[in-house]
């Protein structure tokens, strides 16, 4: 199992540009979401997704898009790629809560620098 | 929604010591905590969790303790090496595992 994949590791872009960060996981795990990760504030959660074409936002979804058309691929979108985007991005996935299995497994994550 | 705080945001300890790193949350009915303990730029990974209905779990060197009523959890690790030097998250959700709220982190150093 390669577990949980993200492309790119690094990413440069421009304000205004828009792109589109890949995640998947071949577990086959229900639950998958995406957090962002800035210096001194932890992670934030942007989108979660609890199955195939079900999304629905986190604490910080502004500027950001996602959608699941398969189990295995959640891709988070930038629109309009902004400084204060820049961060470092993780994917996570997981079996859905009931089940004994509860750990997240975390991506490598994505460093997005927007200038 | 949930709020997590974690203190300290970094601790020194002696090798061979130990290290308690604490959280509290705002939402009563948060019922799944876990730790994450995160390298440096690596992802992070689950170390240990603790749901509602236990007040403490204890793996090797690892402990975790809940108090439902102060709304705070805590971290303890015994007898710590210099391979537990890390950044230790905090977080709790109210609907199992879904929908984590982190804490902001503390930097763990051991001291040889």
């Amino acid at each position: 199992n390669a577990g949980v994949t993200q492309t790119p590791k690094f990413q440069v872009l421009k304000t205004g540009q828009s792109m589109t960060l890949q995640c998947a996981q071949d577990m086959n795990h229900e639950y998958m979401s995406w957090y962002r990760q800035d210096p001194g504030m932890g992670l934030r959660l942007i989108h979660y997704s609890v199955g195939a074409g079900i999304t629905d936002q986190g604490e910080v979804p502004n500027g950001y898009n996602v959608s699941r058309s398969t189990t295995e691929d959640f891709p988070l979108r930038l629109l309009s790629a902004a400084p204060s985007q820049t961060s470092v991005y993780f994917c996570a996935s997981s079996r859905l809560a009931g089940v004994q299995d509860y750990e997240q497994y975390f991506g490598p994550g994505t460093r997005l620098t927007v200038t | 929604g949930e709020n997590v705080e974690q203190h300290p945001s970094t601790l020194s300890v002696q090798e061979g010591d130990s290290a308690v790193i604490k959280c509290t949350y705002s939402d009563s009915a948060s019922n799944y905590f876990p730790w994450y303990k995160q390298e440096l730029g690596k992802r992070p990974q689950l170390i240990i969790d603790i749901r509602s209905n236990v007040g403490e779990k204890k793996d090797q060197r690892i402990a975790v303790t809940l108090n439902k009523t102060a709304k705070h959890f805590s971290l303890h690790i015994t007898e710590t090496q210099p391979e537990d030097s890390a950044v230790y998250f905090c977080a709790a959700s109210t609907s199992g595992n879904e929908k984590l709220t982190f804490g902001t982190g503390t930097r763990l150093t051991i001291i040889p």
